[in-house]
């Protein structure tokens, strides 16, 4: 079973280029969410998706975008990366609600912003 | 505001050992606690988790103890193997606030080797 996948694996970007990062999961889960892991400062979460259709703003949403294109997939956008964005991205998945989240993570996104 | 913290970013222990990583809490409403062991290059998995309305949570050699009145749970691995050499984070969620609250705030993370 392939779980939570994401690409591309690694990427570099120059300041100013824009990307998408690709995240599908076959688990049939309601909830995604995608979360950014800089060293010292742990998992902060930066959009979410309770449901296919609808989307909100996490801890640190400021430079990116996302879209829930249908109940399997949820794309991270950077439209203008800036050297701040260098870190590794993890997007998730969920189908717990009210009870707690156990969330099932992608192997993660290594982006580097020169 | 820090809301889950893991004040040592590190511990080492001896392999057949116990391994006691610690988690502290800020708020109230959080109420329900998980555990998630990372390896390097690879997403966090998730290992164990807890309820407000317990105390103790076993599954095999990994043991959740939570402390609601000082606002700390700890996790016990008993005995450590070097396979458990890995980054812990600590999680947790405050479930009955209703609305779209159900999001993880997770801790910094503790590195844990395992020594042979």
């Amino acid at each position: 079973n392939a779980g939570v996948t994401q690409t591309p694996k690694f990427q570099v970007l120059k300041t100013g280029q824009s990307m998408t990062l690709q995240c599908a999961q076959d688990m049939n889960h309601n909830s995604m969410y995608w979360y950014r892991q800089d060293p010292g400062m742990g998992l902060r979460l930066i959009y979410y998706s309770a449901s296919e259709g609808t989307t909100d703003k996490g801890e640190v949403p400021n430079g990116y975008n996302v879209s829930r294109l249908n109940k399997r997939e949820f794309s991270l956008r950077l439209e203008s990366a800036a050297p701040s964005q260098t870190s590794v991205y993890f997007c998730a998945s969920s189908n717990q609600e009210g009870v707690g989240e156990k969330l099932f993570f992608g192997s993660g996104t290594q982006l580097s912003v020169l | 505001d820090q809301q889950v913290k893991q004040n040592s970013p590190s511990l080492s222990v001896q392999e057949g050992r116990i391994s006691i990583l610690n988690c502290d809490y800020t708020n109230s409403m959080f109420d329900y606690f998980l555990w998630y062991k990372k390896y390097p290059a690879e997403g966090p998995t998730f290992l164990i988790s807890i309820s407000s309305i317990k105390d103790k949570n076993e599954d095999g050699r990994f043991t959740v103890f939570l402390n609601k009145s000082a606002k700390h749970l700890s996790l016990h691995i008993v005995p450590s193997q070097p396979g458990d050499s890995a980054v812990y984070f600590c999680a947790a969620s405050a479930t009955r606030s209703g609305g779209s609250n159900y999001k993880l705030t997770f801790g910094k993370g503790t590195l844990l080797t395992v020594n042979p």
